[in-house]
């Protein structure tokens, strides 16, 4: 198993210039998410999945477009960037329970560190 | 207040100590809790979970006070490859959603 991959790795991007931050997973997990990390800081949820057709926004989901058109996959898109995007990206993954009290272990990609100036 | 805060670090302690870090969470009905490790520059990997009132694994112990809303991180016999940022995550509500901590770093010095 890969596990959870994303790509690319390293960007950067000019002012008002969009792209998309790939993520997979092969653990056929249920529940997908979308953090961003600034330095020195914890993680902030953007987007999150539980299943294919299904997202929902987090904490800081401003700036940010999701879609799940698989279990597999899950893309997190910028449109216009800005320089407060400039952050390191991290696609998680979970198995998800039926249960809303109890959540699964997420297991995160290697992440994809992204500069906007 | 913040629904998940931790000790501010840094924390500087000799191999061989024993180091405790402490995490609260403002949410009562929260469930699970994690500690994840995150080196520099890394993904942060899950150190240990915890459901009820606590977890050990060799040298490294969680508990968790749900009365105060705290859990706690000890971790015994501190080696050098210790030294890493530790992330407290707490669940919030349905959809599997985790609260994380800012972290705390910890650097252990020969």
């Amino acid at each position: 198993n890969a596990g959870v991959t994303q790509t690319p790795k390293f960007r950067i991007l000019k002012i008002g210039q969009s792209m998309t931050l790939q993520c997979a997973q092969d653990m056929n997990h249920n529940y997908m998410y979308w953090y961003r990390q600034d330095p020195g800081m914890g993680l902030k949820l953007i987007y999150y999945s539980v299943g294919a057709g299904i997202t929902d926004k987090g904490e800081v989901p401003n700036g940010y477009n999701v879609s799940r058109s698989t279990t597999e996959d899950f893309p997190l898109r910028l449109e216009l960037a800005a320089p407060s995007q400039t952050s390191v990206y991290f696609c998680a993954s979970s198995y998800g329970r039926a249960s809303a009290l109890f959540t699964d272990t997420q297991y995160f990609g290697p992440g994809t560190r992204l500069t906007v100036l | 207040r913040k629904e998940v805060e931790q000790d501010p670090g840094p924390f500087n302690v000799p191999e061989g100590a024993t180091v405790a870090f402490n995490c609260t969470y403002s949410n009562s009905a929260s469930q699970s809790f994690f500690w994840y490790r995150q080196d520099c520059r890394k993904e942060p990997k899950l150190l240990m979970s915890v459901y009820s009132s606590g977890n050990e694994d060799g040298r490294f112990t969680a508990q968790l006070n749900r009365a105060s809303q705290y859990i706690s991180l000890l971790i015994r016999d501190s080696k050098l490859s210790d030294s890493a940022t530790y992330l407290c995550a707490v669940n919030i509500g349905m959809g599997g959603k985790l609260i994380f901590g800012q972290g705390t770093e910890l650097s252990v010095k020969p």
